[in-house]
């Protein structure tokens, strides 16, 4: 079956534009996570969908960052007035939700890099 | 806050040797440890995932040990071949937040034919 995907899978902008990243999870998985991963670095929790349930927010490092899940499957990461360390690539991540299904599933990353 | 360290940040080795890479957590409050491994360009493959009451785990030439404890993992690659050559990053998954993994910087492996 097809993993996860994530578009566009590069991103060059100019700093103060606004951004839309996409992705799509493994179907039937009802946890989905982005993650920002900037050179050299481990990966930093953005954001997490569960099902119906509100989002944890917490990880959003600026209200710039928004997402949001339609449907309870594809999710678009936005980015707006985007800045220069801004600049990393972001992942997108979906797992299932009953016992046992512990592992995400990890999408190839979308690299943006900001002008 | 976790936070998890990952030593070193890189390795290289030749062909065919055995190797260890360590993870370590500062909260041992932990629901579970999963291993990834990340080719450039690529996402991250899960390898193994140990759950909080296990000691280890095996697949194939890999060896995952978890110390709770002392807040410790330990990745273990026997005969490494040059396709073992990635970034791997371990993750801790919290007791107080399921919601949430925190994610070691990883140590980039590179096994010389």
């Amino acid at each position: 079956g097809a993993g996860v995907s994530q578009s566009p899978s590069n991103k060059v902008t100019e700093k103060g534009k606004d951004v839309e990243l996409r992705c799509d999870p493994i179907s039937g998985h009802t946890a989905l996570y982005w993650y920002r991963q900037s050179l050299g670095q481990g990966l930093e929790f953005l954001i997490y969908f569960q099902g119906n349930s509100a989002p944890d927010k917490s990880g959003l490092p600026s209200d710039r960052f928004s997402a949001e899940r339609t449907g309870g499957s594809v999710s678009t990461l936005t980015i707006q007035r985007t800045q220069q360390e801004d600049s990393a690539v972001y992942l997108c991540a979906s797992r299932g939700a009953r016992v046992g299904q512990e592992t995400q599933y990890f999408g190839p990353g979308t690299r943006l890099l900001v002008l | 806050k976790q936070e998890v360290t990952q030593i070193p940040a890189a390795l290289s080795v030749p062909e065919g040797e055995n190797l260890v890479l360590n993870c370590s957590f500062t909260d041992s409050a932990i629901y579970n440890l999963q291993w990834f491994r990340q080719d450039p360009g690529k996402g991250l493959t899960s390898l193994l995932l140990i759950q909080s009451s296990q000691r280890e785990q095996t697949s194939g030439r890999l060896n995952a040990s978890l110390d709770k404890s002392s807040g410790r993992s330990t990745l273990y690659i026997a005969a490494s071949q040059p396709g073992d050559s990635a970034t791997y990053l371990c993750a801790v998954r919290p007791e107080y937040n399921f919601n949430k993994f925190y994610f070691g910087s990883g140590t980039k492996l590179n096994v010389k034919p």
